[in-house]
């Protein structure tokens, strides 16, 4: 069975600093997506990373896909109040068919 | 627009009363799959779908049913819900099971059973 944990669950950070969220996975796999959501609302799409190595980059979030150690990494550069919300790493199990979540990094973004 | 439509946003209902939640998208996507949102437990997968006629259960299937007679629908049966349902649903479609272009999610269904 695919594990996903995701640290830390919660995080408070204050307006232009940096941290990253890590998302930590226990089988083999080279689909990894980040997707953010805002309370009561859907999922919305961050990030697709589908090789060892990925790296991808929109505006003041990037994220990586390391497969030989199992980890992504979500970072976040200067803060703003705008990126507050809740953000989940999931898998696609290596069938194609099963999604794995972590349990998401809920992100409040102080002055 | 290309989108997932899900239906109602919101219902209460009594325990044991039948009810089916309806999901569908305007994307000729051949994936779809159900969630639902617990607190503390993330989000838990509950049926899949890899085509027309083709479903198979996920980690939380028990107390519910799919039925996949068209392309584009993909309804969520609760024959007998129990308070033990009441959460927050998500349906998910992609273009193929293999995710390679992300997953489009619905805004969501939040249940209550009394």
């Amino acid at each position: 069975e695919l594990k996903v944990e995701q640290n830390p669950l919660f995080l408070s950070m204050q307006e232009g600093k940096n941290y990253t969220i890590y998302c930590n996975y226990s089988t083999t796999s080279d689909r990894l997506y980040w997707y953010r959501q805002d309370p009561g609302k859907s999922l919305e799409s961050l990030f697709v990373l589908l090789s060892n190595g990925a790296v991808k980059q929109e505006g003041r979030l990037m994220a990586s896909l390391d497969t030989k150690a199992r980890l992504s990494t979500l970072h976040i550069t200067a803060a703003v109040h705008d990126l507050s919300a809740t953000y989940f790493c999931f898998l696609v199990s290596n069938s194609g068919y099963a999604l794995n979540f972590g349990k998401g990094t809920s992100l409040l973004v102080t002055p | 627009e290309a989108q997932v439509t899900q239906n109602p946003r919101y219902l209460i209902t009594v325990t044991g009363k039948k009810l089916t939640v309806t999901c569908s998208q305007n994307m000729n996507h051949e994936y779809m799959s159900w969630y639902r949102q617990d607190p503390g437990l993330g989000l838990r997968q509950i049926y899949y779908s890899m085509n027309v006629e083709v479903t198979d259960k996920g980690d939380v299937p028990e107390g519910y049913k799919v039925s996949r007679k068209e392309k584009r629908n993909f309804p969520l049966i609760l024959e007998s819900p129990s308070p033990n349902q009441t959460s927050l649903y998500f349906c998910a479609s992609s273009l193929s099971s293999g995710g390679h272009y992300g997953y489009t999610f619905g805004s969501g269904t939040r249940l209550t059973v009394v």
